[in-house]
This record gives structure tokens, C-alpha cells and sequence, in this order.
């Protein structure tokens, strides 16, 4: 498994403003991906974040909006850009340790007010 | 497209009540089978898998067998416990080391 740890936890917001939510990992991984999960709702994936490359996002979702870095094997950040109401969700970022699992964080809960 | 459908929650039972939530998918290929779950105010949790057809995954009492033949992937436990109350997630993985496809959660209430 992979110990991971997100920062913010939680924070409030205003629209119009952006917040960069930061994912570490205890050990060093390939893939790293960001999901969103809206209220009473499911997980949907956002983006594959990669080192060395740009992420690849999924559809619905672009990169002015939610733009990904990854400057190394243990972490990666998610800015959700220009935030309106819709974009209060619960961010989790996840690891795939071996080909057929995946690690989630403690997810970081926004609202936009 | 590949997609994973669960029961509608929320389920509510007594402790010690036997437990199944189903799960069935939609995939073209193989993929591999998990069940996550979410406590209150957590992240989510690996909490089994299985990666072929006939395969059993077994974690804290819970179990669920692969059916290719029906597509399911039911969760089982025989006697749960107020510390299982959790929303749980069934999710299919179609490409190695890909996206997980999620269903739309069931949450678990349990009793005392």
C-alpha cells in the first residue's frame, strides 16, 4: 500500500478565486490521479498526472479549468481555477502502487460559497 | 461504455444481520473487480479485489466473488457491525494501472 496525504483538508472559498490542493506520497509512483466526488455522488476522474508529461484529462474536464502538476514521483497538485458553487466537491488524488490498485488520499473538501 | 451499477442504498440492518450489496458491470474484456469503502468523513479504502474471472476477494469478513457469467461482484458479509456503517463503492479497472470506473456508492447503516 502508499501512505498518502493531502493539504488542504478542507477549505471555504469564494467564487472567482482559485485553490491549488497539494497530494503526497510516502513512496515513489507512476501514475497518480486526481478524481472528484459532488455531494452524494460518486468518484469521476479528472485527470492521470504522469512525471515528465502533461496529464491527460478525462471528458468534461480541461486544463485552463483544472490545471495538474507533476514535478516528481511522490507528488502532484490539483488548482481548480476561477471557482463557481458547481466546483464544491470533495478532490481525491490516488496512487496505482501495482497495476491493479489504486490508493486514495484523505480527499480535500471544498465549498465554494 | 464500461460502466458499474450498485443496489440503491441507503441499507439499514441490525448487528449481526447478514449483509449483501450487489454490484454488476458493463465491460468489454476482462477487467479487474474492487470494492472501496468510504467511512464517515474519510478517504476512501481498498477493501478487496479480484482480478479473474472465479476469483475471491476476502478482507475483514467481507467477501465477493468474480461471475463473469452473470457480471457481478456482489459483497457479502455474514455478520456485520456498527463499525461497518460506511457508504461502499463498487468500481471495475479495465486497463492496467487505468481509471477506476465507479458505481454510485450504497451506504451501510448498522444498528445496535
Amino acid at each position: 500500500s502508499a501512505v498518502i496525504s493531502q493539504k488542504p483538508s478542507r477549505d471555504i472559498c469564494q467564487r472567482g478565486t482559485s485553490l491549488t490542493i497539494q497530494c503526497q506520497v510516502d513512496s515513489q509512483v507512476t501514475m497518480m490521479f486526481w478524481y472528484r466526488q459532488q455531494p452524494g455522488q460518486s468518484l469521476t476522474l479528472i485527470a492521470t498526472a504522469n512525471q515528465g508529461s502533461e496529464a491527460t484529462y478525462e471528458s468534461g474536464f480541461v486544463i485552463d479549468k483544472f490545471p495538474i502538476s507533476r514535478p516528481n514521483l511522490t507528488f502532484s497538485t490539483l488548482t481548480v481555477s476561477n471557482m463557481s458553487p458547481e466546483d464544491s466537491s470533495i478532490y481525491l488524488c490516488s496512487v496505482a502502487v501495482r497495476s491493479y490498485e489504486q490508493y486514495f488520499g484523505p480527499g480535500t473538501r471544498l465549498t465554494v460559497t | 461504455g464500461d460502466s458499474v451499477t450498485q443496489m440503491e442504498g441507503p441499507v439499514t440492518l441490525s448487528e449481526e444481520a447478514f449483509l449483501t450489496i450487489n454490484c454488476t458491470y458493463t465491460a468489454t474484456g476482462y477487467p479487474s473487480l474492487f470494492w472501496y469503502v468510504q467511512y464517515p468523513g474519510e478517504g476512501l479504502q481498498l477493501l478487496l479485489k479480484a482480478t479473474k474471472a472465479d476469483d475471491k476477494g476476502s478482507n475483514k469478513g467481507f467477501e465477493a466473488t468474480y461471475r463473469k457469467e452473470t457480471t457481478s461482484f456482489h459483497l457479502e458479509k455474514g455478520s456485520v457491525q456498527v463499525s461497518d456503517s460506511a457508504v461502499y463503492f463498487c468500481a471495475l479497472l479495465y486497463n492496467q494501472g487505468g481509471k477506476l470506473i465507479f458505481g454510485q456508492g450504497t451506504e451501510l447503516s448498522v444498528k445496535p
